[in-house]
C-alpha cells in the first residue's frame, strides 16, 4: 500500500524567508509524484509532477525535487500570497490513481 | 487547459434529502472521474473511481447505495447523496484525468462542493 506523509503539518514563514515542505513516501514502483497547492475552501490547483530521482521542476518561487524515497518542495523568498495548503501524492502501478499526504499549512506573514 | 468546473460550490439540505453535485470537464474529454472527500485538516479521501459508460468503483467503506455516481458522459459525472444524514456534512471534491493523463496520473480537480446537512 502507497503511503505519503508530509512534514511538517503546518509552517510560518516571514516574507522572504525561504524554506522546504518534505514529502516522504513508500510505494512500489513510482509512476508519479505529484504536488498541488490548494486554497481553503477551493479545489486543489496542479503544480508538477515529477517522475524518477533526481528530476527537478520549477515554477516562479517554488521548485520541486525527488529522490528516491522524498520530495521537496523549495519555496524561494515567499509572498504573503504562496500562503496555502500544499498536497502531495504519488501514483503507483497500473491505474495511476494517486495517495495523497495530508498536506503542510504554510502561511507567510507580510 | 484541463479545467474542471464543479456545481454547486455551497449546498445546505434538511436531513432526509438528496443532494447532487455536477462535476464537468469543460476543455477536454474526462475518461476517468474521482470523487474524493475531504474533512477539516485532512487528506483527500478517495470515495470512488468512475470511468464513462460503466459503473463506478467504490473504494472500500464507501455506501454505494448512499453516495450515488454517474458518469454518463467524457465531460460530465454526478454524485448524489441520497437521504443526507448531518454526518454527512463535508467537502466533496471531483478530479478529472483526461486520456493524456493515463500515462501521467496527474489529476484536475474541480473547485469542490461544500456541503451542509441540517
Amino acid at each position: 500500500e502507497d503511503q505519503v506523509t508530509q512534514s511538517p503539518e503546518a509552517l510560518r514563514l516571514q516574507e522572504g524567508e525561504s524554506s522546504s515542505l518534505n514529502c516522504s513516501y513508500t510505494v512500489s514502483g513510482l509512476r508519479g509524484l505529484f504536488w498541488y497547492r490548494q486554497d481553503p475552501g477551493k479545489g486543489p490547483e496542479f503544480l508538477f509532477t515529477l517522475y524518477s530521482a533526481g528530476e527537478e521542476k520549477e515554477k516562479e518561487r517554488l521548485k520541486a525535487t525527488l529522490t528516491k524515497k522524498e520530495s521537496f518542495l523549495h519555496i524561494t523568498a515567499p509572498k504573503p500570497e504562496d500562503s496555502a495548503t500544499y498536497l502531495c501524492a504519488v501514483a503507483s502501478g497500473g491505474s495511476y490513481i494517486p495517495t495523497f499526504g495530508r498536506g503542510t499549512s504554510l502561511i507567510v506573514h507580510p | 487547459g484541463a479545467v474542471v468546473s464543479q456545481h454547486p460550490s455551497r449546498v445546505i439540505c434538511k436531513s432526509g434529502t438528496s443532494v447532487k453535485i455536477e462535476c464537468r470537464s469543460l476543455d477536454f474529454q474526462a475518461t476517468t472521474m474521482f470523487w474524493y472527500r475531504q474533512f477539516p485538516k485532512q487528506s483527500l479521501m478517495l470515495m470512488a473511481t468512475s470511468n464513462e459508460g460503466s459503473k463506478a468503483t467504490y473504494e472500500q467503506g464507501v455506501e454505494k447505495d448512499k453516495f450515488l455516481i454517474n458518469h454518463a458522459s467524457l465531460t460530465l459525472s454526478t454524485l448524489t447523496v441520497t437521504s443526507a444524514h448531518p454526518e454527512d456534512s463535508s467537502f466533496y471534491i471531483c478530479s478529472a484525468r483526461g486520456a493524456g493523463g493515463l500515462s501521467t496520473g496527474e489529476l484536475f480537480f474541480g473547485e469542490g462542493s461544500r456541503l451542509t446537512v441540517l
